[in-house]
């Protein structure tokens, strides 16, 4: 089975920090796709890459960036962290048929 | 870029009820669909999908959907449910998400918040 693995499950962080959330997958999916998850809104699209240093804006990509330096390992970077990025983090890989696994998730809150 | 619309947020059911809940996209051409759960704090996991073929899709869990293209529809049934069916449902559609080629994405919908009282 395909796993992925995101790095932290609980993440408390200030203000202005930078943070970076990790995520890595061991099926050498070229499809990588960070979401942030919040009630009643959905999973919305952050960023997403289809092949090592390359990198799409989804839907909601202001205030976050990434990195793909290697296959395996797709970063989120949230450079200036602000409250309204409290939220559910879900990183995923997609399969050549479109089929996802998604991580366990981050919570982060920024306070 | 493709929309999903899921018509129920939040929905409260007995156990042994019957389950339907709504799921639109909103266009048509070849679409491939998705029905995700989330069960309290696990992360997501497929129930079902549909590519092609026969449109009633039977999933996991007891689980069906039935895509009907004359409705953009793509709706999750189940006959009879459980109080382990409590979780958050999310239809999604696959679509391109790179206009070179190369990457398919999920556009999901809000989810459903489904609660089944014993």
């Amino acid at each position: 089975d395909v796993k992925v693995t995101q790095s932290s499950r609980y993440l408390v962080k200030r203000t202005g920090e930078k943070v970076f959330l990790e995520c890595v997958q061991d099926m050498d999916h070229e499809n990588m796709f960070w979401y942030r998850q919040d009630p009643g809104l959905g999973l919305r699209l952050i960023y997403f890459s289809y092949d090592v240093k390359m990198k799409e804006k989804g839907d909601i990509p202001e205030g976050y960036s990434v990195s793909r330096e290697k296959k395996e390992r797709f970063s989120l970077i949230l450079e200036s962290a602000s409250t309204n990025q409290t939220s559910m983090y879900l990183c995923a890989s997609s399969s050549p048929w479109g089929g996802y696994t998604f991580g366990s998730g981050t919570r982060l809150t920024v306070v | 870029a493709q929309s999903v619309s899921q018509h129920n947020h939040h929905v409260i059911l007995s156990e042994a009820a019957s389950l339907e809940l709504g799921c639109n996209y909103s266009y048509g051409g070849t679409v491939n669909l998705f029905w995700y759960v989330q069960y309290p704090g696990q992360h997501l996991q497929l129930l079902l999908k549909y590519f092609s073929g026969d449109p009633l899709v039977k999933g996991i869990k007891g689980f069906e959907a039935e895509f009907i293209k004359s409705k953009f529809s793509f709706n999750l049934r189940k006959p009879s449910v459980q109080w382990s069916d409590t979780a958050e449902y999310f239809c999604a559609v696959l679509e391109a998400m790179y206009s070179g080629g190369g990457a398919d994405g999920l556009t999901f919908g809000k989810g459903t918040h489904l609660i089944i009282q014993p």
